[in-house]
């Protein structure tokens, strides 16, 4: 089993809509959790952490399920500029190591 | 923009060529990183320098070698390459170590090995 997986998607949707990503991991004591973004070509960019409470920032939400262990991100009114590639990561607690998912590619449509 | 520098932006070379990738971070970071990343795969850790130490050598070929001159600077020393080591190498910084923090990622030095 891989440490984290994702479902590569491609995910197309339309402007305006709402659309979310799962991310399972395999270690149940890792502590830290992150969605970064990648456009094409470019850098992955931290897009927010996900803490145990959940949280939010502006129109994304991250969530946190320890029990079944997964991560969620959660895209409300989706903007064009929100195509991307959507990265899962984890840390592997004792391997000073962060695992990254496939990623997620979501394309949002005029 | 990203506060990690890395250059060249781009590299073509051949299979017998040495060459070396630089980047650069101002942040005051005190590890420092290289992955590697193939296209629609996901960044591969290649190496973490912690305190400009390594602490991390994730069992990548010797025709690799990285330096860390100071706590500002990482470098990858590349050598004899192969085809296949062609790909996007990124470069990233985090505050105080490995494991559970954020990266911050350079834009990469995308690498073409012929």
């Amino acid at each position: 089993r891989k440490e984290v997986e994702q479902d590569p998607g491609p995910f197309n949707v339309p402007e305006g809509a709402t659309v979310a990503f799962n991310c399972t991991y395999s270690n149940s004591a890792s502590q830290s959790f992150f969605w970064y973004r990648q456009d094409c070509r470019k850098e992955p960019k931290l897009l927010m952490s996900v803490y145990s409470s959940g949280n939010e920032d502006g129109r994304f939400t991250a969530q946190l399920n320890r029990a079944s262990q997964y991560i969620s991100l959660l895209i409300r009114d989706s903007k064009l500029s929100d195509s991307a590639t959507y990265l899962c990561v984890v840390d592997q607690t004792g391997a000073n190591n962060l695992f990254f998912g496939t990623g997620t590619r979501l394309t949002v449509i005029p | 923009d990203t506060e990690v520098t890395q250059t060249p932006k781009h590299l073509v070379m051949g299979m017998t060529n040495k060459k070396s990738l630089k980047c650069e971070q101002h942040m005051g970071h005190r590890a420092m990183y290289w992955y590697k990343q193939k296209a629609k795969k996901p960044p591969e850790l290649m190496f973490v320098y912690s305190y400009e130490k390594l602490s991390i050598n994730e069992s990548v070929p010797s025709r690799f070698s990285p330096e860390c001159p100071n706590s500002s600077l990482l470098n990858l020393h590349l050598h004899a390459l192969q085809p296949e080591d062609s790909a996007l190498y990124l470069c990233a910084s985090s505050q105080q170590g490995p494991s559970n923090e954020k990266l911050f990622f350079g834009s990469g030095t995308q690498l073409s090995v012929l």
